[in-house]
């Protein structure tokens, strides 16, 4: 069955940096795009990132622009998210989430999450 | 960015009602709609693809309907376990938006 296991999530400090991986399992995962979406404390669901199939293609919420960068490995079937200059407003857990082959299919299954806590 | 409003952001409902809430796009989006059911301190599942598409394993209590901006989502007959959170989505153009949320809580 399909698994994503999200891991790298923790406290640090504001501006300070994590790489938060998501191991996948149970499906193609070179013919699935990937998408990380976040959920700030008592808050709704925000879409952070998307990657493409071949990792061809990113595309970011203007929140993250420029201090998040998602990439695959589809060799080791591996979604990663790499976070930078993170800021308080960062704190959620992110969840990695499987699409379809194209961006115009809908996210189908989502990891269990992984907490990251910006705080001084 | 194509802003999702949903209505209501909460309601409340008895076992056996029958509940309805919608999802408004400020734009046309097709039928490139799908709806999450979130219980809380786990993580959101697929209900609706294409705004009116069962996803496999979701019980068929679940409906979802419309095209272009407006949606909706019904429960025919609520159960215990239907009391969560539903989030809308639109994935016709990036950056992908939800929707608030609607809470349904026991009346």
């Amino acid at each position: 069955q399909v698994q994503l296991v999200e891991s790298g999530g923790g406290v640090v400090q504001p501006g300070g940096s994590l790489r938060l991986s998501c191991a996948a399992s149970g499906f193609t995962f070179s013919g699935s795009t990937l998408h990380w979406v976040r959920q700030a404390p008592g808050k709704g669901l925000e879409w952070v990132a998307f990657v493409s199939y071949d990792g061809s293609q990113q595309q970011y919420a203007d929140s993250v622009l420029d201090r998040f960068t998602i990439s695959r490995d589809n060799s080791k079937n591996t979604l990663y998210l790499a976070v930078n200059s993170l800021k308080s407003e960062d704190t959620a857990v992110y969840y990695c989430a499987k699409g379809g082959r194209l961006a115009t299919q809908a996210i189908a299954f989502w990891g269990p999450g992984t907490r990251v806590s910006v705080s001084s | 960015a194509i802003r999702m409003t949903q209505s209501p952001s909460s309601l409340s409902a008895s076992t056996g009602d029958r509940v309805t809430m919608t999802c408004r796009a400020s734009q046309g989006i097709g039928s490139y709609l799908a709806w999450f059911q979130q219980r809380p301190g786990s993580a959101p599942k697929l209900l609706i693809y294409a705004a009116s598409t069962l996803q496999t394993g979701a019980p068929s209590r679940f409906s979802g309907g419309g095209s272009g901006t407006e949606f909706t989502l019904t429960i025919s007959c609520l159960q215990s376990e239907d009391f969560a959170t539903y989030y809308c989505q639109q994935y016709y153009s990036f950056p992908v938006t939800f929707g608030g949320g609607t809470r349904v809580d026991i009346k």
